[in-house]
């Protein structure tokens, strides 16, 4: 069964460092997301992407992030000068798309783990 | 008011037993509505989409919609130990951004 995968499972980087978490969506789908989920809290959207540019993005989604597809297959997150708040499981997730706007099932991840220390 | 609100429990049901869990949103334009399980740690499953009023089942699972009182539910028939997670229930807000609730942790007495 297709599924979306993530790298790494756990990233541990220091405070200020730039991080890249990698996904790879689901090969037939064609919106790919970031969500993060600060331990103990819910699962908070931070960017969608469709057709090569964000569709949309969240307050959480500032300067410090960004999100590329660099190739055919990956799709990433990249943190800037990380903050110890930025510490949190971040999971990808891919969706087909809707046939009817907002009827679209999203798949995630398994999660990577980010520690800032 | 939170936009999908949902009672986090810890909700206790004995094993073979019916596990309701309940979930109410304040968009009133909200057309798609998710359960997805989380175990401890790890990333959250689709289990259940229902995106009409009424029932809609799906094995042991049967999600309840109803689009006038705001209301999404999950029933889990003869619950199972490995059932035990916490159910989260989405909304989607806009075009594609799923809104998660806090969960509902559910554990299941063997």
């Amino acid at each position: 069964e297709p599924e979306v995968t993530q790298t790494p499972s756990h990233q541990v980087t220091q405070m200020g460092q730039e991080v890249i978490l990698r996904c790879v969506p689901i090969s037939n789908h064609l919106y790919f997301y970031w969500y993060r989920q600060i331990l103990g809290q819910k699962v908070e959207f931070l960017v969608s992407f469709y057709n090569n540019e964000i569709s949309e993005k969240s307050e959480i989604f500032d300067d410090q992030f960004s999100v590329e597809r660099p190739d055919g297959s990956n799709f990433t997150l990249k943190i800037r000068s990380t903050k110890l708040e930025d510490s949190a499981m971040y999971f990808c997730a891919s969706s087909r798309g809707p046939t009817v706007v907002g009827r679209t099932e999203a798949f995630f991840g398994q999660g990577t783990r980010l520690t800032v220390v | 008011q939170k936009e999908v609100e949902q009672n986090s429990g810890p909700l206790s049901v004995p094993e073979g037993a019916i596990a309701s869990l309940n979930c109410t949103y304040s968009d009133r334009g909200s057309q798609s509505f998710f359960w997805y399980r989380q175990y401890s740690g790890k990333s959250p499953e689709l289990i259940m989409s229902i995106y009409s009023n009424g029932d809609k089942e799906d094995g042991r699972f049967t999600a309840q919609l109803n689009k006038a009182s705001q209301y999404v539910s999950l029933l889990i028939r003869d619950s199972q130990p490995s059932d035990s997670a916490t159910y989260l229930c989405a909304i989607i807000q806009g075009a594609q951004k799923l809104v998660f609730g806090q969960g509902t942790r559910l554990t299941i007495n063997p």
